[in-house]
């Protein structure tokens, strides 16, 4: 079963910041945070992924609560082109060729 | 670099037929993953790989066969098929497990 709980779905305005939220209270110490995204079908792209520490690429910034339990994608200037279905994801231990969990995602719907 | 390539795009099948969908990656990865992905669900694993000669059981591994037997390549084998198996397969590399996981375009497979 997937670790992670995501809102179905969500829309945002064209232009606007797209924050989507995703829940994990049981995420072990060593477990990474993952960042996905489908468009239309499409084989999923990496987006962002971390640890502890808030990160920031030039797709997209990912923030973790301190206790690690929950994190916000944030996508700072939604396009209609960000269109698709995001997953949170967590990496599984080593040992078990830190295969992905996918969970049903967070459709995110961008409007002009 | 071309990434992560599979072959065919598309195939019909009948019930009972056997096929073989071929994932490769130039990239020197290490782990491989073939992963199917049903309407309106997130991807699920099949079968994966941690390196040249090994392979190993995800979440739905019945009816399906892997082998890696190159580095670059990863089959995934249909010994007969099922309507059950009708679905968009993906696969996927990483060089290291902390890595980020790369897509190929997926194989959009339908047995009758």
């Amino acid at each position: 079963d997937a670790k992670t709980t995501q809102p179905p779905s969500m829309d945002c305005a064209e232009g606007r910041a797209a924050n989507l939220p995703c829940n994990h209270s049981t995420i072990s110490g060593n477990e990474y945070v993952y960042w996905y995204r489908q468009i239309h079908s499409q084989g999923p792209q990496y987006i962002i992924h971390g640890l502890k520490n808030n990160e920031t690429n030039e797709m997209a910034s990912l923030i973790i609560t301190e206790d690690r339990k929950s994190s916000t994608l944030i996508l700072p200037h939604a396009t209609l082109r960000d269109t698709a279905v995001y997953y949170c994801i967590l990496t599984v231990s080593l040992y078990q060729g830190g295969k992905l969990i996918f969970g049903q995602g967070t459709e995110l719907s961008v409007k002009p | 670099n071309a990434g992560v390539t599979q072959t065919p795009k598309f195939r019909v099948l009948k019930t009972g037929q056997s096929m073989t969908l071929l994932c490769a990656q130039d990239m020197n990865h290490e782990y491989m993953y073939w992963y199917r992905q049903d309407p309106g669900m997130g991807l699920r694993l099949i079968h994966y790989s941690v390196g040249e000669g090994t392979t190993a059981k995800g979440e739905v591994p019945d009816g399906y066969n892997v082998s890696r037997l190159k580095k670059q390549n990863f089959l995934l084998g249909l010994e007969s098929a099922a309507p059950s198996q009708t679905s968009v397969y993906f696969c996927a590399s990483r060089w290291r497990v902390e890595d980020t996981q790369y897509f190929g375009p997926g194989t959009r497979l339908t047995v009758l």
